[in-house]
């Protein structure tokens, strides 16, 4: 089935990087079976998605935050990560990781989310 | 503005029948699969309906899906209090090249 976890911090300063890591366990980052996404939800608001990646290195990004997002795959510690830049207030949320289909996109498995607030 | 709009709220008596709709256009519903998600309050969301119509493994059959043109929609009978939490749902929009949510309906078991 599978089991996903965020890690990082939990407060960034306004105008630095945010930086997530999702663990990926009970199963391979390197499957071609899936794109591995990233998705927010700032408190008391829906889900926004921010992008996903393929273990190729193809990925695909909200158009919205296109211009501050990175996404990476690391096969060798079995995770994916996300860099969001230049972080203002609009950018607290809580984050989630998940699985998303390779051809139709939904996302099957998620993790239980981390908290970051932008705060000085 | 999301891409795919759900009405902000439903409501319906425990045991009885609600549906949520989910309004997309030819770049997102209309030309691609549907998939809903359930939140209960304080967890992640969790998948629910995939493909229009399909259900994972564990999710009961009270949850189903359908899509018609442009619009989905979820259907739950036999309502619980267990099911109170906020439904979206989601599409690929090929002219964005990018996937969206709808901006989600909370349901209360009354």
């Amino acid at each position: 089935q599978g089991h996903l976890q965020e890690s990082g911090p939990g407060l960034v300063k306004p105008s630095e990087t945010l930086s997530l890591t999702c663990t990926v366990s009970g199963g391979s980052v390197r499957s071609g079976s899936y794109y591995w996404s990233w998705i927010r939800q700032p408190p008391g608001k829906g889900l926004e998605w921010i992008g996903n990646i393929h273990y190729s290195g193809r990925t695909n990004y909200n158009a919205s935050l296109k211009s501050r997002v990175t996404t990476s795959v690391d096969t060798s510690k079995n995770q994916f990560s996300l860099e969001l830049s230049s972080v203002t207030a609009a950018d607290t949320a809580v984050y989630y990781c998940a699985r998303a289909n390779y051809f139709y996109y939904y996302m099957d498995l998620w993790g239980e989310g981390t908290t970051v607030t932008v705060s000085s | 503005q999301s891409v795919l709009t759900q009405p902000p709220s439903v409501s319906a008596a425990p045991g009885q029948k609600v549906t949520i709709s989910c309004s997309g256009s030819s770049s997102n519903i209309g030309n691609n699969y549907v998939s809903w998600y359930q939140q209960l309050p304080g967890t992640a969301p969790k998948l629910l309906i995939y493909d229009n119509d399909k259900r994972p493994s564990g999710i009961p059959d009270r949850f189903s899906g359908s899509k018609s043109g442009t619009s989905a929609t979820l259907g739950i009978t036999g309502l619980q209090t267990g099911d109170e939490a906020d439904y979206y749902c989601g599409s690929w929009d090929s002219s964005l090249s990018a996937w969206a949510f709808g901006g989600g309906t909370k349901l209360t078991v009354l």
